[in-house]
Protein backbone atom coordinates (compact mmCIF):
# COMPACT_ATOMS: atom_id res chain seq x y z
CA UNK A 1 0.00 0.00 0.00
CA UNK A 2 1.36 3.28 -1.11
CA UNK A 3 1.67 6.61 0.49
CA UNK A 4 0.32 9.81 -0.84
CA UNK A 5 2.57 11.20 -3.77
CA UNK A 6 2.99 14.93 -4.42
CA UNK A 7 5.56 16.25 -7.70
CA UNK A 8 7.23 17.60 -7.77
CA UNK A 9 9.12 17.99 -4.52
CA UNK A 10 10.55 21.34 -5.85
CA UNK A 11 9.78 24.33 -8.13
CA UNK A 12 11.35 27.57 -7.79
CA UNK A 13 9.72 29.82 -10.82
CA UNK A 14 10.19 33.67 -11.26
CA UNK A 15 7.02 35.91 -10.22
CA UNK A 16 4.53 35.99 -12.73
CA UNK A 17 4.81 32.37 -13.75
CA UNK A 18 2.24 29.44 -13.18
CA UNK A 19 2.94 26.56 -11.79
CA UNK A 20 1.26 23.18 -11.21
CA UNK A 21 1.21 20.68 -8.72
CA UNK A 22 0.07 16.82 -8.94
CA UNK A 23 -0.94 15.51 -5.88
CA UNK A 24 -1.68 11.35 -5.85
CA UNK A 25 -3.39 9.80 -2.99
CA UNK A 26 -3.64 6.52 -1.20
CA UNK A 27 -5.47 3.94 -4.10
CA UNK A 28 -8.69 3.63 -1.59
CA UNK A 29 -9.16 7.12 -0.56
CA UNK A 30 -11.99 9.32 -1.74
CA UNK A 31 -11.31 12.73 0.11
CA UNK A 32 -8.45 14.33 -0.80
CA UNK A 33 -7.43 17.61 0.76
CA UNK A 34 -4.45 20.53 -0.36
CA UNK A 35 -2.91 22.56 2.65
CA UNK A 36 -0.51 25.01 3.01
CA UNK A 37 2.80 25.50 5.12
CA UNK A 38 4.70 28.61 5.57
CA UNK A 39 7.75 28.70 7.60
CA UNK A 40 6.99 28.07 11.28
CA UNK A 41 3.54 27.70 11.12
CA UNK A 42 1.31 25.07 10.99
CA UNK A 43 -0.77 23.52 7.69
CA UNK A 44 -3.26 25.75 6.42
CA UNK A 45 -6.32 23.98 4.81
CA UNK A 46 -7.03 25.47 1.09
CA UNK A 47 -9.77 22.90 -0.28
CA UNK A 48 -10.89 19.51 -0.58
CA UNK A 49 -12.61 17.18 -2.81
CA UNK A 50 -14.95 14.00 -2.36
CA UNK A 51 -14.39 12.38 -5.32
CA UNK A 52 -14.39 14.49 -7.96
CA UNK A 53 -16.38 16.80 -5.98
CA UNK A 54 -14.82 20.27 -4.57
CA UNK A 55 -16.96 20.85 -1.18
CA UNK A 56 -15.09 23.45 0.12
CA UNK A 57 -12.66 26.29 -0.50
CA UNK A 58 -11.01 28.43 2.20
CA UNK A 59 -10.54 32.34 1.48
CA UNK A 60 -7.22 31.63 1.71
CA UNK A 61 -7.79 29.83 -1.93
CA UNK A 62 -7.83 33.65 -4.12
CA UNK A 63 -8.81 33.75 -7.44
CA UNK A 64 -5.07 33.14 -9.02
CA UNK A 65 -5.78 29.29 -7.15
CA UNK A 66 -6.99 26.86 -8.79
CA UNK A 67 -7.50 23.09 -7.97
CA UNK A 68 -9.03 19.71 -9.94
CA UNK A 69 -9.53 16.12 -8.96
CA UNK A 70 -11.47 15.40 -12.60
CA UNK A 71 -11.43 11.56 -11.78
CA UNK A 72 -11.58 11.51 -8.26
CA UNK A 73 -8.21 9.90 -8.27
CA UNK A 74 -5.18 12.48 -8.84
CA UNK A 75 -5.48 15.98 -8.06
CA UNK A 76 -3.86 19.15 -9.46
CA UNK A 77 -3.25 22.38 -7.78
CA UNK A 78 -2.23 25.14 -9.94
CA UNK A 79 -1.25 29.07 -8.89
CA UNK A 80 -1.51 31.39 -12.04
CA UNK A 81 0.68 34.71 -12.02
CA UNK A 82 2.63 33.29 -8.78
CA UNK A 83 3.76 36.03 -6.10
CA UNK A 84 6.69 35.54 -3.54
CA UNK A 85 4.37 35.75 -0.86
CA UNK A 86 3.43 32.10 -2.45
CA UNK A 87 6.53 30.87 -1.69
CA UNK A 88 5.42 28.20 0.68
CA UNK A 89 5.22 23.81 1.48
CA UNK A 90 2.18 22.91 -0.29
CA UNK A 91 1.00 19.29 1.13
CA UNK A 92 -2.05 17.05 0.57
CA UNK A 93 -3.79 14.55 2.13
CA UNK A 94 -6.21 11.85 1.50
CA UNK A 95 -8.55 9.99 3.63
CA UNK A 96 -11.63 7.62 4.13
CA UNK A 97 -14.47 9.85 4.26
CA UNK A 98 -17.43 8.01 6.31
CA UNK A 99 -17.13 6.04 9.11
CA UNK A 100 -14.62 5.53 12.01
CA UNK A 101 -11.25 5.96 10.05
CA UNK A 102 -11.05 9.16 9.44
CA UNK A 103 -7.74 10.55 9.12
CA UNK A 104 -5.66 12.05 6.95
CA UNK A 105 -2.39 10.82 5.46
CA UNK A 106 0.45 13.28 3.92
CA UNK A 107 2.63 12.94 0.96
CA UNK A 108 5.91 14.79 1.24
CA UNK A 109 5.05 17.88 -0.29
CA UNK A 110 5.93 20.44 -2.97
CA UNK A 111 8.04 23.56 -1.53
CA UNK A 112 7.29 26.19 -3.63
CA UNK A 113 9.82 29.42 -4.27
CA UNK A 114 8.76 32.55 -5.65
CA UNK A 115 11.87 34.77 -7.03
CA UNK B 1 -14.29 29.34 15.08
CA UNK B 2 -12.56 26.34 15.58
CA UNK B 3 -8.31 26.77 16.98
CA UNK B 4 -5.47 25.04 18.69
CA UNK B 5 -3.18 26.76 20.63
CA UNK B 6 0.11 25.29 21.42
CA UNK B 7 2.19 27.31 23.57
CA UNK B 8 5.45 26.33 23.69
CA UNK B 9 7.54 27.28 20.53
CA UNK B 10 10.73 25.02 21.66
CA UNK B 11 11.77 22.11 23.78
CA UNK B 12 15.24 20.53 24.26
CA UNK B 13 15.45 17.79 26.20
CA UNK B 14 18.52 15.11 26.86
CA UNK B 15 18.22 12.17 25.91
CA UNK B 16 16.09 9.46 28.15
CA UNK B 17 13.92 12.28 29.60
CA UNK B 18 10.40 12.60 29.82
CA UNK B 19 8.84 15.36 28.15
CA UNK B 20 5.33 16.52 27.39
CA UNK B 21 3.60 18.91 24.69
CA UNK B 22 0.88 20.59 25.68
CA UNK B 23 -2.38 21.35 23.27
CA UNK B 24 -5.18 23.71 23.86
CA UNK B 25 -8.09 23.86 21.52
CA UNK B 26 -11.28 25.49 20.94
CA UNK B 27 -14.57 24.56 19.20
CA UNK B 28 -18.12 25.07 19.53
CA UNK B 29 -18.93 21.76 18.15
CA UNK B 30 -19.98 18.83 20.42
CA UNK B 31 -18.55 15.99 18.06
CA UNK B 32 -14.74 16.68 16.75
CA UNK B 33 -11.85 14.58 15.98
CA UNK B 34 -8.40 15.64 17.98
CA UNK B 35 -4.71 14.31 16.14
CA UNK B 36 -1.01 14.81 16.90
CA UNK B 37 0.99 14.65 13.76
CA UNK B 38 5.30 14.50 13.55
CA UNK B 39 7.12 16.42 11.13
CA UNK B 40 10.32 15.50 11.00
CA UNK B 41 13.01 17.32 9.17
CA UNK B 42 12.30 15.45 6.16
CA UNK B 43 9.45 17.47 6.07
CA UNK B 44 6.57 14.47 5.82
CA UNK B 45 3.81 14.94 8.32
CA UNK B 46 3.11 11.55 10.01
CA UNK B 47 0.08 10.55 11.68
CA UNK B 48 0.58 9.88 15.61
CA UNK B 49 -3.16 9.23 17.01
CA UNK B 50 -6.96 10.14 16.37
CA UNK B 51 -9.07 10.53 19.57
CA UNK B 52 -13.17 11.46 19.34
CA UNK B 53 -14.32 13.55 21.45
CA UNK B 54 -16.32 11.40 22.65
CA UNK B 55 -13.87 9.41 23.94
CA UNK B 56 -11.62 10.45 27.34
CA UNK B 57 -9.79 7.90 28.01
CA UNK B 58 -6.13 8.34 27.62
CA UNK B 59 -4.07 6.03 25.62
CA UNK B 60 -0.29 4.65 25.89
CA UNK B 61 1.40 3.56 22.59
CA UNK B 62 4.97 2.39 23.91
CA UNK B 63 6.66 5.32 24.78
CA UNK B 64 4.07 7.73 23.83
CA UNK B 65 1.40 8.89 25.77
CA UNK B 66 -1.98 11.13 24.89
CA UNK B 67 -4.21 12.66 27.80
CA UNK B 68 -7.49 14.16 26.75
CA UNK B 69 -9.24 16.43 29.15
CA UNK B 70 -12.22 17.45 27.97
CA UNK B 71 -13.13 19.80 31.23
CA UNK B 72 -10.08 22.13 30.27
CA UNK B 73 -9.88 21.62 26.82
CA UNK B 74 -6.70 20.09 26.48
CA UNK B 75 -4.54 16.99 24.73
CA UNK B 76 -1.47 16.62 25.81
CA UNK B 77 1.10 14.59 24.27
CA UNK B 78 4.12 12.79 26.74
CA UNK B 79 7.32 11.15 25.32
CA UNK B 80 8.96 8.94 28.06
CA UNK B 81 12.47 8.12 27.49
CA UNK B 82 12.82 10.46 25.07
CA UNK B 83 15.89 9.36 21.74
CA UNK B 84 17.19 11.23 19.30
CA UNK B 85 15.03 9.99 16.94
CA UNK B 86 11.99 11.86 18.65
CA UNK B 87 13.50 15.19 17.31
CA UNK B 88 10.79 16.80 15.24
CA UNK B 89 8.15 19.63 14.61
CA UNK B 90 4.85 18.12 16.91
CA UNK B 91 1.40 19.46 15.55
CA UNK B 92 -2.17 19.05 17.11
CA UNK B 93 -4.83 19.33 15.23
CA UNK B 94 -8.52 19.84 15.61
CA UNK B 95 -11.46 18.72 12.88
CA UNK B 96 -14.78 19.26 12.87
CA UNK B 97 -17.37 16.52 12.30
CA UNK B 98 -20.06 16.36 9.28
CA UNK B 99 -23.50 14.59 9.61
CA UNK B 100 -22.44 12.03 7.59
CA UNK B 101 -19.62 11.29 10.64
CA UNK B 102 -16.54 12.07 8.29
CA UNK B 103 -14.48 14.64 9.71
CA UNK B 104 -13.54 17.81 7.64
CA UNK B 105 -10.63 20.10 7.21
CA UNK B 106 -7.96 19.75 9.86
CA UNK B 107 -6.99 22.82 11.85
CA UNK B 108 -3.50 23.18 13.16
CA UNK B 109 -2.01 24.60 16.23
CA UNK B 110 1.58 26.15 15.48
CA UNK B 111 3.55 22.99 16.34
CA UNK B 112 6.22 22.33 18.93
CA UNK B 113 9.77 22.04 18.12
CA UNK B 114 11.39 19.39 20.34
CA UNK B 115 15.31 18.83 20.03
CA UNK B 116 16.49 15.46 22.21
CA UNK B 117 19.82 16.20 22.89
CA UNK B 118 22.35 12.35 23.07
Amino acid sequence: DTGVSQDPRHKITKRGQNVTFRCDPISEHNRLYWYRQTLGQGPEFLTYFQNEAQLEKSRLLSDRFSAERPKGSFSTLEIQRTEQGDSAMYLCASGWGGGATDTQYFGPGTRLTVL
Amino acid sequence: AQKVTQAQTEISVVEKEDVTLDCVYETRDTTYYLFWYKQPPSGELVFLIRRNSFDEQNEISGRYSWNFQKSTSSFNFTITASQVVDSAVYFCALSEVKSTGANSKLTFGKGITLSVRP
